[in-house]
């Protein structure tokens, strides 16, 4: 059974970068049966797709943050992650990794706050 | 474009049957779907895959209180007996190339 597990910082200063990563175990990373992603939800508010990787390492990301953002595969650790930059108070949230539609990471509150 | 509606609230009654709707946009009638439910203070769970077709692969540990079904653009999840604990926000998700969307998500009270 296939289970994801994000980590990284917190909390995280306006105009920086946030940084997570995604710890995929009981399946690999490779498998083209999964698309791996990342959703967000603000506190209150609904789940927000952020983007998705391949197998193949070809990504697609929300039109509303493709600007700002970048997620890679790491093929030898089973991770993928997240790069967000330039980040405000508005990117403040839960993150949540996913593989294909079935499997949700636990999540992860990010505050970006000075 | 694709898009995922849903109404904001519904309500039931204890031990009742309720049937939550999710509608795909004009021009996207045969897509799949995903029913996912939020508990308060949690994480999403995958609830079930449900194909155009009505059939629908449910996940792990999932009750047979749950269930779906298709009607044209329009997908159901159908949860009977209802308990307590199904108090919780069900969002639908669909994917296409290069694309994923949720729906807004329903608030469902159990009365």
């Amino acid at each position: 059974q296939l289970q994801l597990q994000e980590s990284g910082p917190g909390l995280v200063k306006p105009s920086e970068t946030l940084s997570l990563t995604c710890s995929v175990s009981g399946g690999s990373i490779s498998s083209t049966t999964y698309f791996w992603g990342w959703i967000r939800q603000p506190p209150g508010k609904g789940l927000e797709w952020i983007g998705s990787v391949y197998s193949s390492g070809r990504t697609y990301y929300n039109p509303s943050l493709k600007s700002r953002l970048t997620i890679s595969l790491d093929t030898s650790k089973n991770q993928f992650s997240l790069r967000l930059n330039s980040v405000t108070a508005a990117d403040t949230a839960v993150y949540y990794c996913a593989g294909g539609v079935e499997s949700w990471g636990q999540g992860t509150l990010v505050t970006v706050s000075s | 474009q694709l898009v995922l509606t849903q109404a904001p609230s519904a309500s039931a009654s204890l031990g009742a049957s309720v049937k939550l709707t999710c509608t795909l946009s004009s021009g996207h009638s045969t897509y799949a779907i995903a029913w996912h439910q939020q508990q308060p203070e949690k994480g999403p769970r995958f609830l079930m895959k449900l194909n155009n077709d009505g059939s629908h692969t449910k996940g792990d540990g999932i009750p047979d209180r749950f269930s779906g079904s298709t009607s044209g653009a329009e997908r159901y999840l159908i949860i009977s007996s209802l308990q307590s604990e199904d108090e919780a926000d069900y969002y639908c998700q669909t994917w296409g190339t290069g694309i994923v969307v949720f729906g807004g998500g329903t608030k469902l009270t159990v009365l």
